[in-house]
């Protein structure tokens, strides 16, 4: 099946790092995603890994990816109040056409 | 320098009444897509058209007609609407399977 997962709420102090995780079904993903999106926004694009890569570093985020276990995880260091907003995991399959699937989303709430 | 355009950004109507979407995009991407993104957050693809083709259509009422009249532009009709139907619509659009950039939504409001 289609399935993307991942925990609802992370709450954490500015400062420290952010660790969101995410599980998903089905193994034939070609691409994986972390989406952020503030109140009232769109979606932003803030990293993705190819599904034959084991781990991506851009700045502070750090993407993991676990293919036997099917997990992926998204760590933010030194986390700021304005990494506050969902973070949406999603997963690319090639179904014949390209569809997206994405999972309920994270509220990171970074207290000052 | 918008990629991804979508309008109206707001749009309040009554039940039963018919309003269309428009998205464009500026990226040079095949791939277009609508999602709805409800009160709850969930994001749900609703289609996706590849160089003016529909791919993708997941179970969404026959209210609801997407239409591609050029590889850049991809608007979606929906007729008799819904108190359901109230959500943020967005509009994204990719190369191929490489990852999708969004539009800012449509938030729909139905009365």
């Amino acid at each position: 099946g289609e399935d993307v997962e991942q925990s609802l709420f992370l709450s954490v102090r500015e400062g420290d790092s952010s660790v969101i995780n995410c599980t998903y079904t089905d193994s034939s993903s070609t691409y994986l995603y972390w989406y952020k999106q503030e109140p009232g926004a769109g979606l932003q694009l803030l990293t993705y890994i190819f599904s034959n890569m084991d781990m991506k570093q851009d700045q502070r985020l750090t993407v993991l990816l676990n293919k036997k276990d099917k997990h992926l995880s998204l760590r933010i260091a030194d986390t700021q109040t304005g990494d506050s907003a969902i973070y949406f995991c999603a997963e690319t399959l090639n179904t014949g056409g390209f569809k997206t699937i994405f999972g309920a989303g994270t509220r990171l709430f970074v207290k000052a | 320098d918008t990629a991804v355009s979508q309008t109206p950004k707001y749009l309040v109507t009554q039940m039963g009444n018919d309003k269309s979407i428009k998205c464009e995009q500026n990226l040079g991407h095949d791939t277009m897509y609508w999602y709805k993104q409800d009160s709850k957050k969930f994001l749900k693809i609703m289609f996706s058209y590849n160089n003016k083709e529909l791919i993708i259509n997941e179970t969404v009422p026959n209210r609801f007609s997407p239409k591609s009249p050029d590889k850049a532009h991809l608007n979606l009709h929906i007729n008799s609407l819904e108190l359901g139907d109230s959500a943020v619509y967005f509009c994204a659009s990719s190369h191929g399977g490489q990852p999708q950039h969004f539009g800012d939504g449509t938030r729909l409001s139905i009365l």
